[in-house]
Order: structure tokens, then sequence, then C-alpha cells
């Protein structure tokens, strides 16, 4: 069974910090893995999705790598702004057709 | 593009009682939609994929007689919590997906019901 962890279970940083978080899952034979962002109360917008045959995706101050063999990846964000807070949140799927495995997630807090 | 609504947004009910929940995909045919549980700090828990047409398939401990799936058409899902109890309170939140090779094989995740049994 697929388990996702993400580290740490909170974080907070002052504006402008370059910062990195982290998921890890059991699992290596994923299909792709996907960063969300999750703002309170609010559902999930997607952040940056990578296939299995990648090994990182950017998006303007997001960049996601993926490390498949050992089970990894990390989420860089530069230049941090509070408008980024949130809670970030990792999911793996094993094949196309397959559910999304997610994580507890990261609450990031940026303070100004 | 790709936009998942959900209605209501927040809906407080009393136990024993039905509340029913819509998941609504704007601007494309969803084939499938997924239902999924979240509760405090917690991750987002699967409960049940819907594709249109079919019946709904469960996880593993989600009662499908409690939860109550229906997906009758390419653009429309809803979940009805029946007799609802207190430990049902949660954040509900539905995703959609279209059809392979058309952009929209992604899930797209609504807004989120946050659901208050009192």
């Amino acid at each position: 069974k697929q388990e996702v962890t993400q580290i740490p279970a909170a974080l907070s940083v002052p504006e402008g910090e370059n910062l990195v978080l982290n998921c890890s899952f059991t699992d290596s034979a994923i299909y792709n893995l996907q960063w969300f962002r999750q703002d309170p109360g609010k559902g999930l917008t997607s952040l940056l999705l990578i296939q299995s045959s990648q090994r990182e995706q950017t998006s303007g101050r997001l960049n996601a790598s993926l490390d498949k063999s050992s089970g990894r990846s990390t989420l860089y964000i530069a230049a941090s702004q509070p408008g980024d807070s949130a809670t970030y949140l990792c999911a793996v799927k094993k094949g196309s057709n397959y559910k999304l495995t997610f994580g507890k997630g990261t609450l990031l807090t940026v303070n100004p | 593009g790709a936009v998942v609504s959900q209605h209501p947004s927040r809906v407080i009910c009393k136990s024993g009682t039905s509340v029913k929940i819509e998941c609504r995909s704007l601007d494309f045919q969803a084939t499938t939609m997924f239902w999924y549980r979240q509760f405090p700090k917690q991750s987002l828990m699967l409960m049940a994929t819907s594709n249109e047409g079919s019946k709904a398939t469960y996880e593993q401990g989600v009662e499908k007689d409690k939860f109550l799936i229906n997906h009758a058409s390419l653009t429309l899902s809803t979940l009805t919590v029946t007799s609802a109890h207190p430990e049902d309170s949660s954040f509900y939140i539905c995703s959609a997906r279209g059809q392979p090779g058309q952009g929209t094989y992604e899930q797209y995740f609504g807004p989120g019901t946050r659901l208050t049994v009192t």
C-alpha cells in the first residue's frame, strides 16, 4: 500500500526566504507526482505535475524535482511571499487510471 | 478551463437528517468523478469513484448505503449523506476527470463543502 509522507508538517519563514518542502513515497512504481496548494477551507489548486520519466518541473518561482528510485520529491519555492501561505499537498498516482494518494501536507506560513 | 464547482459551500444539518452535495464540471465533460473527505490536519481520503451512468466504486471502509453517489450526467455528480451523525462532520471535496486525450484527463478539484452535523 502506497504511503506518502510530507516533512515538515508546518513551516514558518520570513518573507523573501527560499524554502524546500519534502515529500516521500514508499512505492517507487508511480505514474506521476503532483503538488497542490490548498488555502484554508478551500479546494485544491494544482501547482506542478511531474511524470515518472521526468526529473523536474518549473513554474515561475516554483520548482519541483522527482527522484523516483529513492521515492522522493521536493518543492522549492524561491523568494517566498506572504501570499504563498497555504497548505502544500503532494500526491502520487500508480497509473493513469489509478487513484491519487495524498500526503498530509505542509502548512506554510510566510511572515511579512 | 477545467472548472469544477460544488454546492453548497457550507451546510449545517441536524443529526439524523440527510444532506446532498452537488459537484459540477462547468466547462468539460467529466466521465469520472471522485469524492474525498478531509478531516482537520489530515490528508484527503478517497471515498468513492463514479463513472457516468455506472454505480460508484467505494473505497474499503466507506459505507455505500450511507454515502449515496449518483453520476447521472457528464457534468453532475451528487453525494448524499444519509442519516448524518456528528462524526460525519468533515470537509468533502469532489474532483472531476474528462476523457483520455482531451486535455482534461487529470483530476480537477472543486472548492469543497464544509458539512457540520449538530
